[in-house]
Protein backbone atom coordinates (compact mmCIF):
# COMPACT_ATOMS: atom_id res chain seq x y z
CA UNK A 1 0.00 0.00 0.00
CA UNK A 2 1.27 3.64 -0.47
CA UNK A 3 2.22 5.51 2.28
CA UNK A 4 3.09 8.71 2.89
CA UNK A 5 6.22 10.08 1.27
CA UNK A 6 8.73 12.70 2.46
CA UNK A 7 11.69 14.72 0.88
CA UNK A 8 14.26 14.80 1.10
CA UNK A 9 15.24 12.11 3.79
CA UNK A 10 18.50 14.43 4.83
CA UNK A 11 18.84 17.93 4.91
CA UNK A 12 22.07 19.58 6.25
CA UNK A 13 21.96 23.40 6.64
CA UNK A 14 23.62 26.05 8.17
CA UNK A 15 22.63 28.27 10.99
CA UNK A 16 20.50 31.40 9.89
CA UNK A 17 19.52 29.59 6.41
CA UNK A 18 16.12 28.21 4.99
CA UNK A 19 14.94 24.83 4.38
CA UNK A 20 11.94 23.33 2.87
CA UNK A 21 10.63 20.20 3.59
CA UNK A 22 7.96 18.38 1.27
CA UNK A 23 4.95 16.29 1.99
CA UNK A 24 3.13 14.07 -0.48
CA UNK A 25 0.20 12.03 1.49
CA UNK A 26 -1.32 8.97 0.94
CA UNK A 27 -3.71 9.07 -2.11
CA UNK A 28 -7.36 10.15 -1.23
CA UNK A 29 -6.39 11.69 2.23
CA UNK A 30 -6.73 15.21 1.87
CA UNK A 31 -5.36 16.03 5.39
CA UNK A 32 -2.01 16.58 6.44
CA UNK A 33 0.19 17.18 9.60
CA UNK A 34 3.58 18.19 10.37
CA UNK A 35 5.67 17.04 13.89
CA UNK A 36 9.03 17.53 15.49
CA UNK A 37 10.88 15.14 17.35
CA UNK A 38 14.24 15.97 18.58
CA UNK A 39 16.47 13.16 19.86
CA UNK A 40 14.82 10.54 22.32
CA UNK A 41 11.74 13.59 22.15
CA UNK A 42 8.22 12.50 21.72
CA UNK A 43 6.79 14.22 18.84
CA UNK A 44 5.22 17.25 19.09
CA UNK A 45 2.60 18.63 16.81
CA UNK A 46 3.31 21.66 14.58
CA UNK A 47 0.38 22.08 12.08
CA UNK A 48 -1.93 20.68 10.18
CA UNK A 49 -4.12 20.96 7.15
CA UNK A 50 -7.22 20.26 5.78
CA UNK A 51 -8.36 20.97 1.70
CA UNK A 52 -5.84 23.64 2.03
CA UNK A 53 -6.32 25.22 4.79
CA UNK A 54 -4.87 25.41 8.40
CA UNK A 55 -7.12 23.80 10.33
CA UNK A 56 -4.55 22.94 13.81
CA UNK A 57 -1.59 24.91 15.25
CA UNK A 58 0.51 23.44 17.96
CA UNK A 59 3.83 24.50 18.42
CA UNK A 60 5.14 25.75 15.51
CA UNK A 61 7.74 28.67 15.42
CA UNK A 62 7.29 31.86 13.95
CA UNK A 63 9.68 31.32 12.21
CA UNK A 64 8.25 27.94 10.39
CA UNK A 65 5.18 28.25 8.17
CA UNK A 66 3.36 25.66 6.11
CA UNK A 67 0.78 25.34 3.37
CA UNK A 68 -1.03 22.80 1.35
CA UNK A 69 -1.49 22.82 -2.27
CA UNK A 70 -4.36 21.44 -4.57
CA UNK A 71 -2.65 17.93 -5.46
CA UNK A 72 -2.99 17.98 -1.20
CA UNK A 73 0.93 17.72 -0.86
CA UNK A 74 2.49 20.20 1.89
CA UNK A 75 5.55 22.05 2.18
CA UNK A 76 6.98 23.31 5.40
CA UNK A 77 9.37 26.06 5.38
CA UNK A 78 11.93 27.03 7.71
CA UNK A 79 13.75 30.24 7.60
CA UNK A 80 16.59 31.87 10.11
CA UNK A 81 17.36 28.14 11.24
CA UNK A 82 18.61 27.61 14.39
CA UNK A 83 20.69 25.15 16.32
CA UNK A 84 17.87 23.80 18.02
CA UNK A 85 16.10 23.28 14.86
CA UNK A 86 18.29 19.82 14.56
CA UNK A 87 15.14 17.56 14.18
CA UNK A 88 13.19 14.53 13.10
CA UNK A 89 10.57 16.42 10.87
CA UNK A 90 7.51 13.89 10.14
CA UNK A 91 4.26 14.35 8.01
CA UNK A 92 1.26 12.49 8.47
CA UNK A 93 -1.86 12.32 6.45
CA UNK A 94 -5.30 11.40 7.81
CA UNK A 95 -8.49 10.09 4.99
CA UNK A 96 -10.68 13.08 6.10
CA UNK A 97 -10.88 16.16 8.42
CA UNK A 98 -12.17 14.94 11.99
CA UNK A 99 -10.37 14.41 15.15
CA UNK A 100 -10.96 10.15 15.15
CA UNK A 101 -9.04 9.71 11.90
CA UNK A 102 -6.04 7.32 12.30
CA UNK A 103 -3.06 9.49 11.54
CA UNK A 104 -0.34 7.54 8.98
CA UNK A 105 3.34 9.04 9.25
CA UNK A 106 5.95 9.26 6.82
CA UNK A 107 9.82 8.27 7.08
CA UNK A 108 10.93 11.90 8.55
CA UNK A 109 13.32 14.42 7.37
CA UNK A 110 16.44 14.41 9.66
CA UNK A 111 17.47 18.03 9.44
CA UNK A 112 20.70 19.14 10.93
CA UNK A 113 21.62 22.54 11.45
CA UNK A 114 25.49 23.04 11.68
CA UNK B 1 -0.57 22.02 30.76
CA UNK B 2 -2.88 18.59 29.98
CA UNK B 3 -0.38 15.92 28.53
CA UNK B 4 0.00 12.39 27.82
CA UNK B 5 2.76 10.15 29.84
CA UNK B 6 3.88 6.83 30.21
CA UNK B 7 4.76 5.21 33.29
CA UNK B 8 7.79 3.80 32.52
CA UNK B 9 10.77 5.05 30.24
CA UNK B 10 12.44 1.30 29.49
CA UNK B 11 10.84 -2.39 29.65
CA UNK B 12 13.20 -5.16 29.31
CA UNK B 13 11.22 -8.35 28.33
CA UNK B 14 12.20 -12.02 27.81
CA UNK B 15 11.28 -13.47 24.19
CA UNK B 16 7.77 -15.29 24.34
CA UNK B 17 6.76 -13.32 27.08
CA UNK B 18 3.69 -10.73 27.23
CA UNK B 19 4.27 -7.44 27.20
CA UNK B 20 2.59 -4.75 29.25
CA UNK B 21 3.06 -0.90 28.18
CA UNK B 22 1.25 2.19 30.21
CA UNK B 23 0.34 5.08 29.55
CA UNK B 24 -1.28 7.89 31.79
CA UNK B 25 -3.75 10.95 30.20
CA UNK B 26 -4.70 13.70 31.89
CA UNK B 27 -7.62 15.45 29.39
CA UNK B 28 -10.45 13.34 30.58
CA UNK B 29 -11.89 15.27 27.34
CA UNK B 30 -10.03 13.06 25.33
CA UNK B 31 -11.89 10.64 23.06
CA UNK B 32 -9.41 8.68 20.74
CA UNK B 33 -6.56 7.26 21.51
CA UNK B 34 -3.32 5.11 19.81
CA UNK B 35 -0.38 3.51 20.35
CA UNK B 36 2.19 4.36 17.74
CA UNK B 37 5.33 1.62 17.39
CA UNK B 38 8.81 3.58 16.49
CA UNK B 39 12.03 1.62 15.28
CA UNK B 40 15.03 4.10 15.44
CA UNK B 41 15.67 6.43 12.56
CA UNK B 42 11.88 5.35 11.39
CA UNK B 43 8.38 7.50 11.18
CA UNK B 44 5.38 6.24 14.23
CA UNK B 45 3.98 2.80 13.04
CA UNK B 46 0.73 2.77 13.95
CA UNK B 47 -0.24 -0.21 15.92
CA UNK B 48 -4.27 0.28 17.21
CA UNK B 49 -6.70 2.89 18.07
CA UNK B 50 -9.46 2.67 20.46
CA UNK B 51 -12.49 5.27 21.16
CA UNK B 52 -13.55 6.88 24.43
CA UNK B 53 -16.36 4.63 24.05
CA UNK B 54 -14.89 1.60 24.21
CA UNK B 55 -12.76 -0.22 27.03
CA UNK B 56 -10.85 -2.91 25.17
CA UNK B 57 -10.31 -3.55 21.34
CA UNK B 58 -7.98 -6.29 20.05
CA UNK B 59 -5.58 -6.65 17.07
CA UNK B 60 -3.40 -9.54 16.27
CA UNK B 61 -1.07 -10.06 18.81
CA UNK B 62 -1.89 -6.63 20.57
CA UNK B 63 -4.83 -5.51 22.71
CA UNK B 64 -5.19 -2.07 24.32
CA UNK B 65 -7.06 -1.05 27.53
CA UNK B 66 -8.59 2.09 28.30
CA UNK B 67 -9.58 2.57 31.73
CA UNK B 68 -11.35 6.30 31.75
CA UNK B 69 -11.96 6.05 35.46
CA UNK B 70 -8.33 6.61 36.20
CA UNK B 71 -7.24 8.28 33.05
CA UNK B 72 -4.97 4.76 32.14
CA UNK B 73 -4.11 3.55 29.15
CA UNK B 74 -2.17 0.19 28.35
CA UNK B 75 -0.91 -1.81 25.51
CA UNK B 76 -0.35 -5.87 25.55
CA UNK B 77 1.34 -7.66 22.96
CA UNK B 78 1.33 -11.04 23.46
CA UNK B 79 4.27 -13.77 22.51
CA UNK B 80 6.58 -10.88 22.13
CA UNK B 81 9.44 -11.59 19.40
CA UNK B 82 12.75 -9.80 18.55
CA UNK B 83 11.04 -7.62 16.16
CA UNK B 84 8.81 -5.98 18.49
CA UNK B 85 11.76 -4.02 19.76
CA UNK B 86 11.36 -0.34 19.76
CA UNK B 87 9.46 2.45 21.41
CA UNK B 88 6.14 2.39 21.71
CA UNK B 89 4.31 5.43 22.28
CA UNK B 90 0.53 6.61 23.23
CA UNK B 91 -1.07 9.47 21.95
CA UNK B 92 -4.28 11.13 22.18
CA UNK B 93 -6.57 13.39 20.00
CA UNK B 94 -8.92 15.59 21.74
CA UNK B 95 -12.40 16.09 21.17
CA UNK B 96 -12.05 19.32 19.70
CA UNK B 97 -13.15 17.97 16.29
CA UNK B 98 -11.57 19.09 12.97
CA UNK B 99 -7.59 18.01 11.77
CA UNK B 100 -5.98 17.99 15.56
CA UNK B 101 -2.81 17.22 15.88
CA UNK B 102 -1.90 14.70 18.18
CA UNK B 103 -0.46 14.57 21.95
CA UNK B 104 2.10 11.64 22.15
CA UNK B 105 3.12 10.66 25.43
CA UNK B 106 7.15 9.87 26.61
CA UNK B 107 7.60 6.77 24.82
CA UNK B 108 8.20 3.57 26.89
CA UNK B 109 11.58 1.60 25.04
CA UNK B 110 10.65 -2.15 24.79
CA UNK B 111 14.06 -4.37 25.09
CA UNK B 112 13.33 -7.99 23.71
CA UNK B 113 15.95 -10.85 25.46
CA UNK B 114 16.65 -13.59 23.73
Amino acid sequence: AAGVIQSPRHLIKEKRETATLKCYPIPRHDTVYWYQQGPGQDPQFLISFYEKMQSDKGSIPDRFSAQQFSDYHSELNMSSLELGDSALYFCASSPRRGSTDTQYFGPGTRLTVL
Amino acid sequence: GESVGLHLPTLSVQEGDNSIINCAYSNSASDYFIWYKQESGKGPQFIIDIRSNMDKRQGQRVTVLLNKTVKHLSLQIAATQPGDSAVYFCAENGSGGGADGLTFGKGTHLIIQP
